[in-house]
């Protein structure tokens, strides 16, 4: 199976400030990569896909870059609606795998 | 606009079965694949298997055996039933459309509201 680490596994950052989370994968993945948002007791939303694009709806605020084995997620000037839980998800290869999660929380 | 619409809560006892369903609308339920990921208490996501509907079923090795994911065309109905269900088994389940990329990988878009199973004596 494919292991996908994330770091950090929490974060506290300020309203505005700007968070780098990255996600690595244990083999070559190409940009089969996935990034989600959860908040508390909320079904996860999908930000982006193909490592880097947007789903419909996602400010441009979000961004992801990436491709192989390290990738990362940019979220630019945080809000109090980004601070949530983010997971990366490979969907290369069987069984489809996730990141432990990376906690953002308001400093 | 696309919608995954899931059954209620569930408890089960320990060795039964529980069936879960997702009925999804919008979009053209033949072009694209339903997934399966499950969050136990405080955890984090865990993928259980797919099914591309207008193909067959895959499984994560852990559940195999115990995991099955049918697609019911007529009513755009998939439903997950997990057997001989443990305390362990104990989670929120949700559903996820994917849709296939140019390159003809899947990935998920939309969610439904998730389904809390709880196994209890």
């Amino acid at each position: 199976d494919i292991q996908m680490t994330q770091s950090p596994s929490s974060l506290s950052a300020s309203v505005g400030d700007r968070v780098t989370i990255t996600c690595r994968a244990s083999q070559g993945i190409s940009s089969h990569l996935a990034w989600f948002q959860q908040k508390p007791g909320k079904a996860p939303k999908s930000l982006i896909s193909g490592a880097s694009s947007l789903q419909s709806g996602v400010p441009s605020k979000f961004s992801g870059s990436g491709s192989g084995t390290d990738f990362t997620l940019t979220i630019n000037c945080l809000q109090p609606e980004d601070f949530a839980t983010y997971y990366c998800q490979q969907y290369d290869a069987y069984p489809l795998t996730f990141g432990g999660g990376t906690k953002v929380e308001i400093k | 606009q696309v919608q995954l619409v899931q059954s209620g809560a569930e408890v089960k006892k320990p060795g039964s079965s529980v069936k879960v369903s997702c009925k999804a609308s919008g979009g053209t339920f033949n072009n694209y694949a339903i997934t399966w990921v499950r969050q136990a208490p405080g955890q984090g996501l865990e993928w259980m298997g797919r099914i591309i509907i207008s193909d067959s079923a895959t499984y994560a090795q852990k559940f195999q055996g115990r995991v099955t994911i049918t697609a019911d065309k007529s009513t755009t109905t998939v439903n997950m039933e997990l057997s001989s269900v443990r305390y362990e088994d104990s989670a929120v389940y949700y559903c996820a459309r994917e849709v296939r990329g140019s390159d003809y990988y899947f990935f998920s878009d939309y969610w439904g509201q998730g389904t809390l199973v709880t196994v209890s004596s």
